[in-house]
């Protein structure tokens, strides 16, 4: 049972565009969502939160966009860059203090 | 910034072998935790501890157990190791103040043959 789920499992776009990536969740317990960015080799690193108490987060060119009622979010990458390039992660954790991780989704984006 | 070492990096270990990969965190969290990676699965929860000399089962602990001997020190332990652990394995640590940020170590490639 995977309680948090990415919808695409890779995802290429050109410089510039803009990369949203879409994750869902189960479990309405679930109120804080992190996002997380792994480079090839490297360990995964925390990019951008989101408390289940607001809708829309955003740092520099990284947006979630989040909504309750439907159990879903959005990471959305505006003038996307070839070093953003990585694999992004949706977790999830509730009081219970442990991350639940979807699978991943890989972006590509191509010069 | 915390410090989290993993070693081996890499490691190839027969079937039925027992394999010990070990966690350095220098950030005095109290938290850390053992995460298997996998294509198609993310990362997944194996083993995690609280508190030195303490661990707790994550959602996948079947063959594998866990040591955390010290605040800084973590281990896991494959008994006997089978071919379907092998995966690339990572350790992570928080402080019990940090609203769930993890920090990763850069991974350990175990493959078994």
């Amino acid at each position: 049972q995977q309680q948090v789920r990415q919808s695409s499992q890779s995802l290429t776009v050109w410089e510039g565009e803009t990369a949203i990536l879409n994750c869902s969740y189960e479990n309405s317990a679930f109120d804080y969502f992190p996002w997380y960015q792994q480079f090839p080799g490297e360990g995964p690193a925390l990019l951008i939160a989101i408390r289940s108490v607001s809708d829309k987060k955003e740092d520099g060119r990284f947006t979630i966009f989040f909504n309750k009622r439907e159990k879903n979010l959005s990471l959305h990458i505006k003038d996307s860059q070839p070093g953003d390039s990585a694999t992004y992660f949706c977790a999830a954790t509730g009081s219970f203090n442990k991350l639940t991780f979807g699978a991943g989704t890989r972006l590509a984006v191509c010069p | 910034e915390a410090a989290v070492t993993q070693s081996p990096r890499s490691k190839v270990a027969v079937t039925g072998g027992k394999v010990t990969l070990s966690c350095h965190q220098t950030n005095n969290h109290d938290y850390m935790y053992w995460y298997r990676q996998d294509t198609g699965h993310g990362l997944r929860l194996i083993h995690y501890s609280y508190v030195a000399d303490s661990t707790e089962k994550g959602d996948i602990p079947d063959g594998y157990k866990a040591s955390r001997p010290s605040q800084e020190n973590f281990s896991l332990i494959l008994e006997l190791a089978s071919l379907s652990q092998t995966a690339v394995y990572f350790c992570a640590s928080r402080d019990r103040h940090s609203q769930n940020t993890l920090y990763f170590g850069a991974g350990t490639r175990l493959s078994v043959l």
